[in-house]
């Protein structure tokens, strides 16, 4: 069974980097032609796409959160990573991780259970 | 960017009803629609992806269809665990987009 599983601080200062991590278990993420993402949620609102990376390192982002976003991926460690710089309050949200798989379309069948991270000084 | 634009955003409906929401994309996105439920306090699960195609573990009262712009997704006949939000999403092109949740609630 594949399970994601986001680790990270829950309270982040204003201006500084929010930093998660998600642990693949399950499934390798040198897998095929998924890639693995971020996707965050602000509480009482909709989904957000921020990014995903292949194991080949390569990635692809929101544009709306411009250069604040570092994405990477360990394969050694089977996880991925986010880093977001210079949050907001605008920032604050569950953020969740999920596999994107590929059958002819992407599509995102697994998701982590989410990290409500909260930006407040 | 494609926008993604789901009615209603609320509705009430009562176990047993047939129950059907749309999406629209801005744009063509040919099938790469995907629809996700989310209930309060849990990560988003996947129903149908391509437009049609029903994931595994799914009942069948969901299903999917639509192609290009308009989409719908639609539950034959209501069951308690269903009352939740439904989220539509692109996957055509970057950034993917999802719409703004549609909260199914009980009559």
């Amino acid at each position: 069974q594949v399970q994601l599983r986001e680790s990270g601080p829950g309270l982040v200062k204003p201006l500084e980097t929010l930093s998660l991590t998600c642990t693949v278990s399950g499934d390798s993420v040198i897998s095929g032609l998924n890639y693995w993402s971020w996707i965050r949620q602000p509480p009482g609102k909709g989904l957000e796409w921020i990014a995903y990376i292949f194991y080949t390192g390569n990635t692809n982002h929101n544009p709306s959160l411009k250069s604040r976003i570092t994405v990477s991926i360990d394969t050694s460690k089977n996880h991925f990573s986010l880093n977001l710089s210079s949050v907001t309050a605008a920032d604050t949200a569950v953020y969740f991780c999920a596999r994107g798989a590929y059958s002819g379309t992407y599509y995102f069948d697994y998701w982590g259970q989410g990290n409500l991270v909260t930006v407040s000084s | 960017d494609i926008q993604m634009t789901q009615s209603p955003s609320s509705l009430s409906a009562s176990v047993g009803d047939r129950v059907s929401i749309t999406c629209r994309a801005s744009q063509s996105i040919s099938t790469s629609l995907n629809w996700y439920q989310q209930k309060p306090g849990k990560a988003p699960n996947l129903l149908i992806y391509g437009a049609s195609s029903l994931q595994i573990g799914v009942p069948s009262r969901f299903s999917g269809s639509g192609s290009g712009t308009d989409f719908t997704l639609t539950i034959s006949s209501l069951q308690l665990e269903d009352f939740a939000t439904y989220y539509c999403q692109q996957s055509d092109s970057t950034p993917l987009t999802f719409g703004g949740g549609t909260n199914v609630k009980i009559k």
